[in-house]
């Protein structure tokens, strides 16, 4: 089974800052990687698949980078409905998948 | 506009069997992906349940296999869960997603019910 771990665990960040989440993979999925966000009472949102395209109406704020092992979630300048928590899951053996156990983004 | 319900009981006790069912609309489950659960505990991360294909292909968590049975009504665009012998650690969060299942974005949730959660109680 392919272990996912995210760091920070929590992310305490000024509205208007960039915030840089990192997601890593126990081994390599390539590029089979997506982000998540989740707000309190919410279903998640797919925000980025492919570790680096943007979902269907995500803002240009949202980016993601990275291959293999390492990953890494960019939101470039936070507003306020970007608090949340941030998942990660990798497809690398779709359709089997796990995600990673989150980070959450609080105000700072 | 693809939308996705899940119903079912909020309390199951436990032992028993737990059945969810998710009803697609506005798409037809016959014309592809792949249809997913996915669970939250209270206060807790994402954990994949299983997923099906409308061909009634599944894929199951290991860790829940022995106990999970994912099964699709195309007549009905629907799809359903049973999972057995419930504990209390199985209150969560129920939700059920669409997989893609090609191109670049196979494998991602694209759009996801808006959950039911389920508490496992005597």
């Amino acid at each position: 089974e392919i272990v996912m771990t995210q760091s920070p665990a929590t992310l305490s960040v000024s509205p208007g800052e960039r915030a840089t989440l990192s997601c890593r993979a126990s081994q390599s999925v390539t590029s089979n990687l997506a982000w998540y966000q989740q707000k309190p009472g919410q279903a998640p949102r797919l925000l980025i698949y492919g570790a680096s395209t943007r979902a269907t109406g995500i803002p240009a704020r949202f980016s993601g980078s990275g291959s293999g092992t390492e990953f890494t979630l960019t939101i470039s300048s936070l507003q306020s409905e970007d608090f949340a928590v941030y998942y990660c899951q990798q497809y690398n053996n779709w359709p089997l998948f796990t995600f990673g156990p989150g980070t959450k983004v609080d105000i700072k | 506009q693809v939308q996705l319900q899940e119903s079912g009981p909020g309390l199951v006790k436990p032992s028993e069997t737990l059945s969810l069912t998710c009803a697609v609309s506005g798409y037809s489950i016959s014309s592809g992906y792949y249809w997913g659960w996915i669970r939250q505990p209270p206060g807790k991360g994402l954990e994949w349940i299983g997923s099906i294909h409308h061909s009634g292909s599944t894929y199951y968590n290991p860790s829940l296999k022995s106990r999970v049975t994912i099964s699709v009504d195309t007549s009905k665009n629907q799809f359903s869960l049973n999972l057995s012998s419930v504990t209390a650690a199985d209150t969560a969060v129920y939700y059920c997603a669409r997989q893609a299942a090609s191109g670049s974005s196979r494998g991602a949730l694209d759009i996801w019910g808006q959950g039911t959660m389920v508490t496992v109680s005597s």
